[in-house]
Formats: C-alpha cells, sequence, structure tokens
C-alpha cells in the first residue's frame, strides 16, 4: 500500500526556519517525481515545488523561491522541504504528493498534511 | 504565477448535472495537455479524479468527466450524488517544471 506521511510541522516565528519530512513507503520511491502543495487558512491549493526522481532537477513557485529548498533522499525513501524566513503568508497545511510519471499530470497519491504555522 | 480561474461555487440537486471551469492562458491550460482535477474534503488528502485533461485514474466513476478548448478546461459531474459535495480544483503545467493550480470550487449538491 502506498504511504505519504507528513512530519516536522508546528509553531514558527516569523523569519525562522522548519523542514518538513515526507516518509514514502509502498513504492520505489526512486522511480518518482514528488511535490509540495500547500493551503493556507481559508484558502485553495497552491503548488509549491517539485523534485525529479534523482533529485538532480528542482523547481519552486515564485512565492517560495530563494526561501525553501526541495529535496530527497532516495536511500531514506524521504522527501525533505526546507523552509527559511518564514512569515505569516506561509501558514498553511503542507501536503507532499507523488507524480506517476513526467510525462502525466497524474498526482495520483498524497499525504495527509501536515500544519505550518508561523507567528509570534 | 496567477492561479487559474475557477467559480467560487456552484450547485445542483442530485441527479443533475454540474460543469466547473477553468480558466487560463496560452502559458498553461492552452499550451499542454496536461490538466488535473482534485477533490478535496477539509482535512483530508486531495484525490485526483482527472488526469491529462480527460483521463479518469481507476476507481473514479464515470459520472467525472473532463476537457479543455483552448485556455479553458473543464470538469463535469453527471448524476450528482451527495457525497460529491466537495472542493474542486483544477491544475496545470505552467511549463519550465512549474505547476498552477486554480483558486478552487466549492460544490454543493442542494
Amino acid at each position: 500500500e502506498v504511504q505519504l506521511v507528513e512530519s516536522g510541522g508546528g509553531l514558527v516565528q516569523p523569519g525562522g526556519s522548519l523542514r518538513l519530512s515526507c516518509a514514502a513507503s509502498g513504492f520505489t520511491f526512486s522511480s518518482y517525481y514528488m511535490h509540495w502543495v500547500r493551503q493556507g487558512p481559508g484558502k485553495g491549493l497552491v503548488w509549491v515545488s517539485r523534485i525529479n526522481n534523482d533529485g538532480s532537477s528542482t523547481s519552486y513557485a515564485d512565492s517560495v523561491k530563494g526561501r525553501f529548498t526541495i529535496s530527497r533522499d532516495n536511500a531514506k525513501n524521504t522527501l525533505y522541504l526546507q523552509m527559511n524566513s518564514l512569515g505569516a503568508e506561509d501558514t498553511a497545511v503542507y501536503y507532499c504528493g507523488r507524480q506517476r510519471s513526467s510525462g502525466s499530470s497524474l498526482f495520483d497519491y498524497w499525504g495527509q498534511g501536515i500544519l505550518v504555522t508561523v507567528s509570534s | 504565477q496567477s492561479a487559474l480561474t475557477q467559480p467560487r461555487s456552484v450547485s445542483g440537486s442530485p441527479g443533475q448535472s454540474v460543469t466547473i471551469s477553468c480558466s487560463g492562458t496560452s502559458s498553461d491550460v492552452g499550451n499542454y495537455e496536461y490538466v488535473s482535477w482534485f477533490q478535496h474534503y477539509p482535512g483530508k488528502a486531495p484525490k485526483v479524479i482527472i488526469y491529462d485533461v480527460s483521463e479518469r485514474p481507476s476507481g473514479v466513476p464515470d459520472r467525472f468527466s473532463g476537457s479543455k478548448s483552448g485556455n479553458t478546461a473543464s470538469l463535469t459531474i453527471s448524476g450528482l450524488q451527495a457525497e460529491d459535495e466537495a472542493d474542486y480544483y483544477c491544475c496545470s503545467y505552467a511549463g519550465r517544471y512549474s505547476w498552477m493550480f486554480g483558486g478552487g470550487t466549492k460544490l454543493t449538491v442542494l
């Protein structure tokens, strides 16, 4: 059974940092592109970042570029999102998701999400 | 990177059909066959119901269908059921390895 489980969320002060993790199981993690998406309170889903299967290629939404870093450890079957210089606008539930293949828009599995709250 | 444009809400009675539009530009929806639709219940993981404009993942009822014309994609739900009441989001590839979601549409089953 495919499972994606996010962790590492919590309360952080403005300007602070946090690293989210997404533990993957039930599939060959190293074969899939992975994404982070977030949903702020009362807002819609927003794409945050994507990484290819071997970690050699990453991309980011303009709103997080230069502050967030996506990475992965295929030996540990884990996806990461390092978030720096956090602001109130980054308060959201963060979801990790799997993209079935690079040539498809099939995002077939998602985690349950982890809450990040940026507040003093 | 502006969000794709969706109606904030739509509604329909059980058994009826509803269509949700997703308006983009020639740089995203209009330029790629990579549009997906998600059903999202608050506090739950998003669920893909349509991908690559009109493909349905296994297990998704054929009441859900997708299409695209120019810069606008559409999701049609026929034979509305009470459990279809949820938030729906479109998502499109926007080039240079980036993706874009719509603002979301709340479907109410009357």
